[in-house]
């Protein structure tokens, strides 16, 4: 078990459904991110989250939200999905700054039918 | 665009073989550059490299950075079967974790 937790760990939702994604982490770091992984692609930052401000935003469909009440929790909202947003959807925190590693949870397995 | 290639792709080796793994980049701001151990979902820390030259080693690992050839290499040595993963290679290049990964390169060590 890593010092950061998601759950859940699968989903299956449809494409009309609203669900949320839930990453807490308990290392005491400053800065939590987002990443996407798609089969036979590399992970792609979505979000970055600073002392609970949002400091990056890659071009992510709205359909796609995210909410950092405080440094330890944050979480990703999901509506109107589509098949392909059908990935692994891994949280990660670190502390903030340059030259820190990050510390992964082990994922959402989301599956939208 | 920043971008971080990794090869090769997938690499199958028996156990005691040693395997060396290649991750190139071109990046706009380097600060560093990164390597994880994936075995099922959660991404795990190996090394962090900063300067070039340096090699850093953990155990039957080791990783060395080639600023001038914008390249670094993960050695394994001694492979054994607990060391297939996919290993993913990323670089910083922002204040926060700006982070750009490499598809990753699959291991698997077979008895």
């Amino acid at each position: 078990e890593t010092g950061v937790t998601q759950t859940p760990r699968h989903l299956v939702m449809g494409m009309t459904n609203k669900k949320s994604l839930k990453c807490e982490q308990h290392l005491g770091h400053n800065a939590m991110y987002w990443y996407k992984q798609s089969a036979k692609k590399p992970l792609e930052l979505m979000f970055v989250y600073s002392l609970e401000e949002r400091v990056e935003n890659n071009s992510v469909p709205s359909r796609f939200s995210p909410e950092c009440p405080n440094s330890s929790h944050l979480f990703l909202h999901l509506h109107t999905l589509q098949p392909e947003d059908s990935a692994l959807y891994l949280c990660a925190s670190s502390q903030y700054g340059p030259n820190t590693e990050a510390f992964f949870g082990q994922g959402t397995r989301l599956t939208v039918v | 665009e920043d971008k971080v290639v990794q090869s090769p792709l997938s690499l199958v080796v028996h156990e005691g073989d040693t395997v060396t793994l290649n991750c190139s980049y071109e990046v706009t701001n380097f600060r560093s550059l990164l390597w994880y151990k994936q075995e099922k979902k959660a991404p795990t820390f190996l090394f962090m490299l900063t300067s070039s030259g340096i090699e850093k080693k953990s155990g039957r690992l080791s990783s060395i950075l080639d600023k001038k050839e914008l390249s670094s290499i993960l050695n394994i040595t001694a492979t054994q079967t607990g060391d297939s993963a996919i290993y993913l290679c990323a670089v910083n290049s922002g204040g926060y974790q700006k982070v750009t990964f490499g598809i990753g390169t699959k291991l698997q060590v077979i008895p």
